[in-house]
């Protein structure tokens, strides 16, 4: 059974573009958590999605962020015309339903230029 | 000895020695915590979990105590190992019901040869 899957591992981008990070859950998972995680510092809760459901998103801004999980494909974290302050490392957890568990991805590292 | 490095504190421990990290967690609603380690360049590395109706839980080489009078939890590492130097970080889970974890700030662990 495979565990999480993130892609890109590594993403560069200037300011102003765009930034789309992938997450695959494990198997039979169906609920995804994304994290962000600067150096040095803890993980920070963004968004807990569910099938194509936002469960929570108290920890992701408001303006630029969003992120989907769509009934069929990986859950997207959407960053759009993005700042340097936005580089970080972005983490994605996968849970089974009803299990406070979770499985986490090796990360996407984001550099913005 | 432990130490506060730039970020975060660190704790330099001798091979074979026992290892014990410490962890303040912030609300006294969570049901669920877990201890996770991570290596340099790479994701949360589950360890160790334990519930709140439990005040230690023992793994392999791996103890963890909660203390819920003063929101308190350590891990302890028996024959602290070369291959357990990485960043150990805890998570509180179970409020609001959406399973999100609220994770501490983390303590580096560095064992010496």
């Amino acid at each position: 059974n495979a565990g999480v899957m993130q892609n890109p591992r590594h993403l560069v981008r200037r300011r102003g573009q765009e930034a789309r990070l992938r997450c695959s859950p494990m198997k039979g998972h169906s609920h995804v958590y994304w994290y962000r995680q600067l150096p040095e510092e803890g993980l920070k809760f963004m968004v807990y999605l569910q099938k194509e459901n936002i469960i929570d998103e108290s920890g992701m801004p408001k303006e630029r962020f969003s992120a989907e999980f769509p009934k069929e494909g990986p859950s997207i974290l959407r960053i759009q015309q993005v700042v340097r302050g936005d580089s970080a490392a972005y983490f994605c957890a996968s849970s089974p339903s009803g299990s406070q568990e979770q499985f986490f991805g090796p990360g996407t590292r984001l550099t913005v230029l | 000895g432990e130490s506060v490095g730039l970020h975060l504190p660190t704790l330099s421990v001798q091979e074979g020695d026992n290892s014990i990290i410490n962890c303040a967690y912030s609300n006294s609603a969570s049901d669920y915590f877990i201890w996770y380690k991570q290596e340099s360049g790479k994701g949360p590395q589950f360890i160790i979990d334990i519930r709140s109706n439990m005040d230690k839980r023992q793994g392999q080489r791996v103890t963890v105590l909660l203390n819920k009078t003063v929101k308190h939890l350590s891990l302890q590492i028996a024959a602290t190992q070369p291959g357990d130097s990485a960043v150990y970080f805890c998570a509180e889970s179970g409020t609001s019901g959406t399973y999100k974890y609220i994770f501490g700030t983390g303590t580096r662990l560095k064992v010496l040869a």
